[in-house]
């Protein structure tokens, strides 16, 4: 069965400093793996998806993460974080492309000015 | 940008009323999905839909839940008899094929 970790309920970094959200995952076949963020009081917003394509993806926001077979990881980055970047991001993993999603329990990201 | 959009943003009801959460899926999109998030918990996978009909529906998908898609575009949810524990926000997906899918804004349910 597939399952997705994301260590840290809340992280917390400076405005400017580098975000790292970490996701790891158990998948007995190659997986999907997305990021969303959920805003307060909005939807689910896809970030970006690794499709088994290039294992580094670019999503919207300047956010980016790396598909790490080998760690069994996807960690979600940004280089210098905003204000506006404040929210719940959940990593997700499917078996196929349009198969159910398994969510992550979530890590809100706080900025500190 | 097309969206995925859910109406209403929040519903109440009572504890064994039949309750309808509507969903437009992106108009070219193939596979329509339910999900739900009890407060304070994980997002969970209700249903899928494709070709009109039920792909794959999880344990929480039981006989009280049942999906439609009356016309070329609405997406239903709908539960027959609520219960306490049905209180979440419900999310609607939709997913063009192999692309990731896309959520509309929500709807609350609150039973009482």
């Amino acid at each position: 069965a597939q399952s997705v970790t994301q260590l840290g309920s809340h992280v917390s970094v400076s405005e400017g400093a580098l975000v790292l959200l970490r996701c790891n995952y158990s998948s007995s076949v190659p997986p999907y793996l997305f990021w969303y963020v959920q805003y307060p009081n909005q939807g689910l917003q896809l970030l970006l998806k690794y499709t088994s394509a290039a294992t580094l993806v670019k999503g919207i926001n300047g956010f980016e993460a790396e598909f790490k077979k080998s760690e069994t990881s996807f960690h979600l980055t940004k280089p210098s974080a905003h204000m506006s970047d404040a929210a719940e991001y959940f990593c997700a993993v499917s078996d196929q492309s349009n198969y159910q999603l398994i969510w992550g329990a979530g890590t809100k990201l706080i900025i500190k000015p | 940008e097309p969206e995925v959009t859910q109406t209403p943003s929040h519903q109440v009801t009572q504890m064994g009323q039949e309750v309808i959460l509507r969903c437009v899926p992106i108009s070219n999109h193939l596979y329509f999905y339910w999900y739900r998030q009890i407060l304070g918990q994980k997002v969970e996978f209700l249903v899928s839909f494709y070709n009109n009909e039920i792909s794959e529906k999880s344990e929480i998908f039981d006989d009280q839940f049942s999906v439609e898609r009356p016309d070329g575009s609405n997406f239903t949810l709908k539960i027959r008899s609520t219960k306490l524990e049905d209180s979440a926000m419900y999310f609607c997906a939709s997913s063009p094929r192999g692309q990731g899918q896309y959520f509309g804004p929500g709807t609350r349910l609150t039973v009482t």
